[in-house]
């Protein structure tokens, strides 16, 4: 059973505009939450983070929310850009760094 | 830096055969994992290593096992192989607990099948 979600195998969207990509999770005592983007034929990098501590974490053009009561987090990129264009995962973890759980992830293509 | 290497990266396995992936990473992390992703899914941990001479299971271990023997070094034996490890399999690694972010560090993974 799939403890984190990401319903949306695929998303377009054009260049310039916002791109949103949500994840769901079922594990309460997950606290630390993850993005990953990941290219064809290469590994999954890491994008941003987000403690249950916060609500919101910023870096440059990324923000990953989190909404605990809901168990749902979403990256936002703003402005997005065709280089953007990759599968993104999101990722949990509960109280340590041992096990993260993955997200089935979502494809984003920017159109220029 | 290399970061994380894994070798092969493409492997074709008639059933029953046995294999080792190998990974090795340079930036002196105590964590290290292996992960398998299928078609449409996430990625799914099969063992993970804290340190030198200590490996636990993950979600999917069967049919796989793991050694620790050196920080840099964390291979993946497939013993018995069966169409239904056909897979892509990534090692990453990562600091320990309480430092970093805890982000992982993957290598550029290696795509098995298995007929």
């Amino acid at each position: 059973d799939q403890q984190v979600k990401q319903n949306s195998p695929s998303l377009s969207v054009q260049e310039g505009r916002i791109s949103i990509l949500n994840c769901d999770y079922t594990n309460s005592m997950f606290d630390y939450f993850l993005w990953y983007k990941k290219y064809p034929a290469e590994g999954p990098t890491f994008l941003i983070s987000i403690s249950s501590i916060k609500d919101k974490n910023e870096d440059g053009r990324f923000t990953v929310f989190l909404n605990k009561s809901a168990k749902h987090l979403s990256l936002h990129i703003v402005p997005s850009q065709p280089g953007d264009s990759a599968v993104y995962f999101c990722a949990a973890s509960e109280g340590n760094f041992n096990k993260f759980y993955f997200g089935s992830g979502t494809k984003l293509n920017v159109k220029p | 830096n290399a970061g994380v290497t894994q070798t092969p990266k493409f492997r074709i396995l008639k059933i029953g055969q046995s294999m080792t992936l190998q990974c090795t990473q340079d930036m002196n992390h105590n964590y290290m994992y292996w992960y398998r992703q299928d078609p449409g899914m996430g990625l799914k941990l099969i063992y993970y290593s804290v340190g030198a001479g200590i490996t636990d299971k993950g979600e999917v271990p069967n049919g796989y096992n793991v050694s620790r023997s050196t920080t840099e070094d964390f291979p993946l034996r497939l013993e018995l192989a069966a169409p239904s490890q056909t897979s892509v399999y990534f090692c990453a690694s990562s600091y320990s607990i309480g430092g970093g972010t805890g982000e992982l560090f993957f290598g550029e993974g290696s795509r098995l099948t298995v007929l």
